[in-house]
């Protein structure tokens, strides 16, 4: 079946450094990869969406040059928070698809900003 | 404003007792998708389906892509279906979701 395997699941940095999440896609082509953030007390918001072949598409209130994003091939793609303060945690999803399917979740990564 | 309005915001109900969740949007959608989320925040994704109604076990989602609206029923309710359930709206053929503030069930004894 289709998977998204997504890493770490959770991680602690201290205010002001960067982390890494990834996401592996298995069982299916990622052809386009979304990542998505849930704030505290919020619903999930999208922070951009990632098609292979196509630029990646930044939504409002999210840039580049704070969170840059890599989908180098159609199984992987990871996203950086750079310079993380308090209101960058929460849960981070990436959602993944290939054709016309569903859209297949990672479990997500929980950061906490101290 | 909020392109998917879910409702109720909560809901409580006997173990046994149905629930009807209700969830609409605000533009055309392709697709609309159901999920469940655990209290560790992952979510499972429970039904997508562009039109029509869709089974699975104890669930069922109906989605009148014309009326924006869709709907998603728990029957026989019981204490583990406890939690928030999510509604998203997909537009096109991305993997991009608009998702609805969630309907926290709590489903009692």
């Amino acid at each position: 079946g289709a998977l998204v395997y997504q890493y770490p699941r959770r991680t602690i940095c201290k205010s002001g450094t960067s982390m890494r999440m990834e996401c592996q896609a298995v069982g299916f082509q990622a052809t386009s990869v979304a990542w998505y953030r849930q704030s505290p007390q919020k619903t999930f918001e999208l922070i951009a969406l990632s098609t292979v072949n196509s630029a990646i598409k930044y939504e409002q209130n999210f840039t580049q040059e704070k969170f840059p994003i890599s989908h180098p091939n159609l199984s992987f793609s990871s996203m950086t928070v750079l310079n993380a303060y308090l209101e960058d945690r929460g849960l981070y999803l990436c959602g993944a698809r290939g054709g016309n399917t569903e859209v297949f979740f990672g479990k997500g990564t929980r950061l906490t900003v101290v | 404003g909020q392109q998917v309005q879910q409702s109720p915001a909560s809901l409580v109900l006997q173990e046994g007792e149905n629930a009807e969740l209700q969830c609409n949007f605000s533009s055309t959608a392709t697709r609309l998708q159901w999920f469940y989320q655990r209290p560790g925040g992952s979510l499972v994704s429970l039904l997508s389906n562009p039109s029509g109604t869709k089974h699975t076990g104890r669930l069922t989602s109906t989605t009148v892509t014309k009326e924006r609206r869709g709907s998603l029923h728990i029957s026989s309710s019981q204490i583990t279906d406890s939690g928030t359930y999510l509604c998203a709206m997909e537009q096109g053929t991305g993997s991009k979701l608009s998702f609805g503030k969630g309907a926290k069930l709590t489903v009692s004894p």
